[in-house]
């Protein structure tokens, strides 16, 4: 079973708002990502969690703030996004020490 | 740091022939993995065949096949006997150190009946 679930599929909300985004693998991978994707370009990279600790920060406005509760779980929270933020949020998961990384549905995200 | 090229933006291929999409790659690294992923508009990375470094033998995986040329650093997809469902955007990608993967500007591929 090669899943990565997300929620929600879509996501609307105000420059005000506080929205969260919900990440989960049940594959036993210790590696899990946050990859922001506008259209017609390829994801970018957010952030990398490793054994549940936060490893790479690609520079990210503090606006998003990841989360990792535990080994399956993967949050991104959000607040005083911007217009410019709506895109395609894509997480992924793999093993530790191993290279293929398996992707979520992802959620679309639209900020108005 | 890593840079994959892919030069095709937009490619027709008819139904039940085969595709190449292109896909090369810079990097210092002696280790590295390459990859392919398809998209279809729905937006999940669907993971389709990996290639590594040191592998002597080019990949496959059913009708993908990768056309692995170390000396030239490219990194072909080749997709047999295409299909209507593999209309879809293809991202090559590389893998450095800490488990990050660089992607290329995409191929997206259209299969006509």
């Amino acid at each position: 079973d090669t899943e990565v679930t997300q929620t929600p599929k879509h996501l609307v909300m105000g420059m005000t708002n506080k929205k969260s985004l919900k990440c989960e693998q049940h594959m036993g991978h210790r590696a899990m990502y946050w990859y922001k994707q506008k259209a017609k370009k390829p994801p970018e990279l957010m952030f990398v969690y490793s054994y549940e600790k936060l490893s790479i920060n690609e520079s990210v406005p503090s606006r998003f703030s990841p989360e990792c509760p535990n080994s399956s779980l993967l949050n991104l929270h959000l607040h005083a996004l911007q217009p410019e933020d709506s895109a395609l949020y894509l997480c992924a998961s793999s093993s530790a020490g191993q290279e293929t990384q398996y992707f979520g549905p992802g959620t679309r995200l639209l900020v108005l | 740091a890593q840079k994959i090229t892919q030069t095709q933006p937009g490619m027709f291929v008819q139904e039940k022939e085969a595709v190449t999409l292109d896909c090369t790659y810079d990097t210092s690294d002696q280790s590295y993995g390459l990859f392919w992923y398809k998209q279809p508009s729905s937006g999940e990375m669907i993971f389709l065949i990996y290639q590594g470094s040191y592998d002597e033998q080019n990949a496959t995986e059913g009708r993908y096949s990768l056309n692995f040329q170390k000396a030239r650093k490219s990194a072909n997809l080749v997709i047999s006997a295409s299909q209507l469902g593999d209309s879809a955007m293809y991202f090559c990608a590389s893998e450095t150190a800490g488990n990050m993967l660089t992607f290329g500007g995409g191929t997206r591929l259209m299969v006509k009946p």
